[in-house]
């Protein structure tokens, strides 16, 4: 079945560098992406998704890319700030919206 | 519009003890879904309706069972707990595409 990686499990950045998040896949067939933001004591919210015909999406400081040869698709997020502190998740599926495999997650803390 | 609502938010179990967790969405979504947060692991899930009337399980389902009351509630049951089920229990729907979770119950059994 579908195995998600997702690396570092911990980044620190100052606040208004940028922070990238990677993760990687093992099914070729998984063709859905969304990132995932979790705040303490909150369920994860989606901050932004790729489908697997698009190489780059973008929405305002986040963006996404993909690469499906190389199975991995990556979250960069510019100009950190604090409330950007989460903990971030990378999800995989195919069917878009079945059976989502999460990577394990990635604790970004934005310094002040 | 309060999206997926769980209840309870909190719950201290002792092994072997049973109880309900409740999930309900007002988004008038088709496929629910039950998941549990534990460190270092991600979001596994445990079982999951793609449609009222229907559920299957998921990655994790040993120790569940699950009721698809109708299109709105989905709840997850937990026979005799053990201590591995210490956890965080997300409940989640969808209309297809992306996951819409509630905000967790967190549960301890001793």
């Amino acid at each position: 079945g579908e195995n998600v990686e997702q690396h570092p499990s911990t980044l620190s950045v100052q606040e208004g560098d940028s922070a990238v998040i990677k993760c990687t896949y093992s099914d070729s067939a998984s063709n859905y992406f969304p990132w995932y933001k979790q705040e303490l004591g909150k369920g994860p919210q989606l901050i932004i998704d790729i489908r697997s015909n698009v190489g780059e999406k973008k929405d305002q400081r986040i963006a996404v890319t993909l690469n499906k040869t190389a199975k991995h698709f990556s979250l960069h997020i510019t100009e950190t700030q604090p409330e950007d502190s989460a903990v971030y998740f990378c999800a995989a599926s195919k069917n878009y919206g079945q059976n989502f495999v999460f990577g394990p997650g990635t604790r970004l803390s934005v310094l002040p | 519009n309060a999206g997926v609502t769980q209840t309870p938010k909190f719950q201290v179990l002792k092994t072997g003890q049973s109880m309900t967790l409740q999930c309900a969405q007002d988004m008038n979504h088709n496929s629910m879904y039950w998941y549990r947060q534990d460190p270092g692991m991600g979001l596994r899930l445990i079982y999951y309706s793609a449609s009222e009337g229907t559920t299957d399980k998921g990655e994790v389902p040993n120790g569940y069972n699950v009721s698809r009351l109708n299109k709105r509630e989905f709840s997850l049951r937990l026979e005799s707990a053990a201590p591995s089920q210490t956890s965080v229990y997300f409940c989640a729907s969808s209309f297809g595409g992306p996951l819409h979770f509630g905000n967790g119950t967190r549960l301890t059994v001793t």
